[in-house]
């Protein structure tokens, strides 16, 4: 079946770094992928939706000069959490969805992000 | 907007047990999937219903797709530890991008 990889799975940083985290769809090509955070004991909350070759589209709420995100291939997207805050630290997780109508979203493993 | 409701919010059970898990909307759905996720992990697609009163089984679970496509239940029978996670029946929106709801968080205990 399809597979996403997320890299990386764990990230332990001080306040003010940059951190990125890449999406990988490994064995299909992804025309459209998208990123979520979930705190604990929440669900996913839709964070940006990536669309190779041009620009993410965020949820209301969403900075986007903190959360760049940037689809350069059909195979990967990357977010970066600029200047991370100990509130930016949460479980990021990505998708990809295969091309087609009715393709079902296949979701990496998750990053978790601790910010100091 | 279509809203998804999901019921009940958390079920703790003793494995062995039977149990139902719903999704009910007022809007009517061109199709519905369910997602498992375990903690620490991505959600796992289950399964995808399409036609209303489709009856879908994997296993122990079994989905059903209501005659209106407004709503949608998921009944495990026999429950595992192992089938203790969160479930999600996010609704379809816009771009093919998934909304969800707060699930419905199983823990099945041996």
């Amino acid at each position: 079946g399809a597979v996403v990889s997320q890299h990386p799975s764990w990230v332990i940083c001080k306040s003010g770094t940059s951190v990125k985290i890449e999406c990988r769809s490994l064995d299909f090509q992804a025309t459209t992928m998208f990123w979520y955070r979930q705190f604990p004991k929440q669900s996913l909350m839709l964070m940006a939706t990536s669309n190779e070759g041009s620009k993410a589209t965020y949820e209301q709420g969403v900075e986007k000069d903190k959360f760049l995100i940037n689809h350069a291939s059909l195979t990967l997207s990357t977010l970066t959490v600029t200047s991370a805050h100990p509130e930016d630290s949460s479980f990021y997780i990505c998708s990809a969805r295969s091309p087609g109508g009715n393709q079902p979203q296949h979701f990496g493993d998750g990053t978790r992000l601790s910010i100091l | 907007t279509q809203l998804l409701e999901q019921s009940p919010q958390f079920l703790s059970i003793q494995e062995g047990e039977n149990l139902t898990v719903y999704c009910n909307s007022s809007s009517v759905f061109s199709s519905l999937q369910w997602y498992r996720q375990e903690p620490g992990e991505g959600p796992v697609l289950l399964v995808t219903v399409v036609t209303g009163g489709e009856v879908k089984k994997l296993k122990r679970l079994t989905f059903q797709f209501g005659d209106a496509r407004k709503d949608s239940s998921l009944h495990i029978t026999a429950a595992q530890p192992g089938d203790t996670g969160l479930y999600l029946c996010p609704r379809l929106r816009g771009q093919g991008n998934l909304i969800f709801g707060k699930g419905t968080k199983l823990s099945v205990k041996p």
